[in-house]
């Protein structure tokens, strides 16, 4: 089965940077997910990685380590619309399994 | 880019009824559809998997008689919620993976979801 843990709740100041940290248990892996959900909405892609190391795209970077079962989303130069859950996943045979999401909110 | 609707996007409904979700691909095949469900300040939980032409997976604990799921065409997959109670009510959302690509894993993509109220 999968285990994915994220906090549950991060603020941080408009222009800040914040990262969300994940970790996952899991009997296989294809990949790991960052998605954007807004409160009542469907989750948006933010990034995909399978291998380790960094990716960047934009004001966002996810960052992945295989050995340690652990990710990190890294947001930058936060906006107010930056406001809303952040969702880790992990897909094997192409099903995802969520964590349960961090909700961050982006203060003036 | 590929685009999922759902209909309807919201339903509030009495108890015991039937409730039927759609979810369409407008733009692309898709082989398999993924049902979710999302309670309140909760993540998404996989229901079932639907695959054209046969019959859906469902995961453990996800009743398959009382969560009908039908996926009769390439663009199309349907759930319905049979006799519906209160503690069904949630957020439905359904995403579809397209066929091919040089990354398939990346192809799935999420409907915009279906607020069930059972009163």
């Amino acid at each position: 089965g999968q285990n994915i843990d994220q906090p549950t709740e991060m603020t941080a100041t408009e222009g800040a940077i914040v990262q969300i940290n994940c970790t996952y248990q899991t009997s296989g892996f294809n990949g790991l997910f960052w998605y954007q959900q807004h409160a009542g909405e469907a989750p948006t892609f933010l990034s995909y990685n399978v291998l380790d190391g960094l990716e960047e795209k934009g004001r966002f970077s996810s960052f992945l380590s295989r050995s340690k079962g652990y990710s990190y989303l890294l947001l930058k130069e936060l906006q107010m619309k930056d406001s809303a859950s952040y969702l880790c996943a992990v897909i094997r045979d192409y099903k995802l399994s969520f964590g349960a999401g961090t909700t961050v909110t982006v203060r003036a | 880019g590929a685009v999922v609707s759902q209909h309807p996007s919201r339903v509030i409904c009495k108890s015991g009824t039937s409730v039927k979700i759609e979810c369409r691909s407008l733009d692309f095949q898709a082989t398999t559809m993924f049902w979710y469900r999302q309670f309140p300040k909760q993540s998404l939980m996989l229901m079932a998997t639907s695959n054209e032409g046969s019959k859906a997976t469902y995961e453990q604990g996800v009743e398959k008689d009382k969560f009908l799921i039908n996926h009769a065409s390439l663009t199309l997959s349907t759930l319905t919620v049979t006799s519906a109670h209160p503690e069904d009510s949630s957020f439905y959302i359904c995403s579809a993976r397209a066929e091919g690509g040089l990354a398939p894993v990346l192809e799935q993509f999420f409907g915009p979801g279906t607020r069930l109220t059972v009163l």
